[in-house]
């Protein structure tokens, strides 16, 4: 296990088209979180996972925007109809129960909405 | 309402100098805080929680409840402490994140 993955890197997309982001969490973690990124701002907090459910969704996480987890293991972020404001660095996090013991992070995808 | 404030955007010290990266947050039940390094071209990686006290790296934070404060600080700077900076509070949900500070050693 060689900590978060996510996949892709880098995404360039047209504007109005649907994007989809993988991310490969620490196996023994059972919370997973999506955080997304903007110059000069910390991780601001989309949505999270405990285990295959999904308990909460921030208000920044429009209709567009899709994530599930099936069987408790990866997760996926699709955003559909894409808009240039969307274009950020999308980050993935786990952690072993509620996160007293910290996130470890994957290294983002960067989406680029053209 | 939760919020994380890190003043400062921009932290520029020489080598040897002491540290401080300055951190408040508003919550009101009993939190826990946490900071966040990330290095050049790496990933955010945890760099000490509150709950631990521990030292790492050198660096240290002590949680003022009073002053809803958690401040990051170590002696002497050395010149690969150069990164962004990241103080996070977790209230049971998504932790928050502050703005970041970046620090800048000087030799």
């Amino acid at each position: 296990d060689t900590g978060v993955s996510q996949d892709p890197r880098h995404k360039i997309t047209k504007r109005g088209q649907n994007v989809t982001f993988r991310c490969d969490p620490i196996s023994e973690h059972n919370r997973l979180y999506w955080y997304r990124q903007t110059l000069g701002q910390g991780p601001e907090f989309l949505t999270y996972f405990q285990n295959e459910a999904q308990l909460e969704k921030s208000r920044l996480l429009s209709d567009r925007f899709s994530a599930e987890r099936p069987k408790g293991s990866f997760s996926t972020l699709e955003i559909q109809r894409t808009e240039q404001g969307d274009s950020a660095m999308y980050l993935c996090a786990s952690s072993l129960g509620g996160g007293t013991y910290g996130y470890t992070f994957g290294s983002g995808t960067r989406l680029t909405v053209v | 309402a939760q919020r994380v404030t890190q003043p400062e955007k921009l932290l520029s010290v020489f080598k040897g100098a002491p540290v401080e990266l300055k951190c408040n947050y508003s919550y009101s039940g009993s939190p826990e805080l946490f900071w966040y390094v990330q290095y050049s071209r790496q990933r955010l990686q945890l760099l000490l929680r509150h709950i631990s006290r521990e030292s790492i790296k050198g660096f240290t934070a002590d949680l003022n409840k009073g002053e809803t404060s958690f401040h990051l600080k170590k002696p002497f700077a050395q010149e690969e402490d150069s990164a962004m900076y990241y103080c996070a509070l977790s209230g049971g949900v998504g932790a928050i994140f502050g703005k970041g500070t970046k620090l800048s050693v000087k030799p």
